[in-house]
């Protein structure tokens, strides 16, 4: 069963606006981490931003922040005042068993962004 | 820090040529892990260690081999290449334990079998 699933391929969004990408998830696990990471053009894997599932805040590092909605099992990624650079690929993804050293990560198919001028 | 390394950046097999996809990192994690990632379908782990000496199956591990020998490098290893098997390859590694902790990737390998 699909475990993380980011139902947009593509997204267009204009310079300096605010865009969301959704991130939806299943687990049954109490103790998990939710990640979102940045692929570039030029094919790197860059980390962004994590909640855990007993944050009770939402993540937020600089211009994004983890929209995390635990019932809803939804942990979606919001880019504030969009910039050029930030058009790449985006992925969430999920670590279980935080407690107990879990170390498996599962990706979505991801979500490719683009911000227009 | 030179972080996650891979060697080679590229390569070209023909089917049923063999090589190794060398992985090295830095930062003296214990964790580490080879991913694919084919078009569409995200990042798969192939295999996975949890530390030096270690090694375990991951989602897709079928005609790939991998060996820890030393705790800073994960090698993955082809055997007989095939067709299927074309894909870009990244390493990963992280701390291990309990905790919140993100993975450092490598820059990949973009691997085409013909």
């Amino acid at each position: 069963a699909q475990k993380i699933t980011q139902t947009q391929p593509g997204m267009f969004v204009q310079e300096k606006e605010a865009v969301t990408l959704d991130c939806t998830y299943d687990t049954s696990d109490q103790s998990y981490g939710l990640f979102w990471y940045k692929q570039p053009s030029s094919g790197e894997m860059i980390f962004l931003i994590y909640q855990g599932s007993y944050d009770e805040q939402n993540a937020t590092e600089g211009r994004y922040s983890l929209n995390f909605q635990k019932a809803r099992k939804s942990a979606n990624l919001v880019i504030s005042a969009s910039q050029l650079g930030d058009s790449a690929m985006y992925f969430c993804a999920m670590r279980e068993g935080l407690n107990t050293g879990g170390f498996k990560t599962i990706f979505g198919a991801g979500t490719r962004l683009f911000v227009k001028a | 820090n030179a972080g996650v390394t891979q060697t080679p950046k590229f390569r070209v097999l023909k089917t049923g040529q063999s090589m190794t996809l060398l992985c090295a990192q830095d930062m003296n994690h214990e964790y580490m892990y080879w991913y694919r990632q084919d078009p569409g379908m995200g990042l798969r782990l192939i295999h996975y260690s949890v530390g030096e000496g270690t090694t375990a199956k991951g989602e897709v591990p079928d005609g790939y081999n991998v060996s820890r020998l030393k705790k800073q490098n994960f090698l993955l290893g082809l055997e007989s290449a095939a067709p299927s098997q074309t894909s870009v390859y990244f390493c990963a590694s992280s701390y291990g334990g309990v905790g919140s902790y993100e993975q450092y990737f490598g820059p990949g390998t973009r691997l085409t079998v013909t």
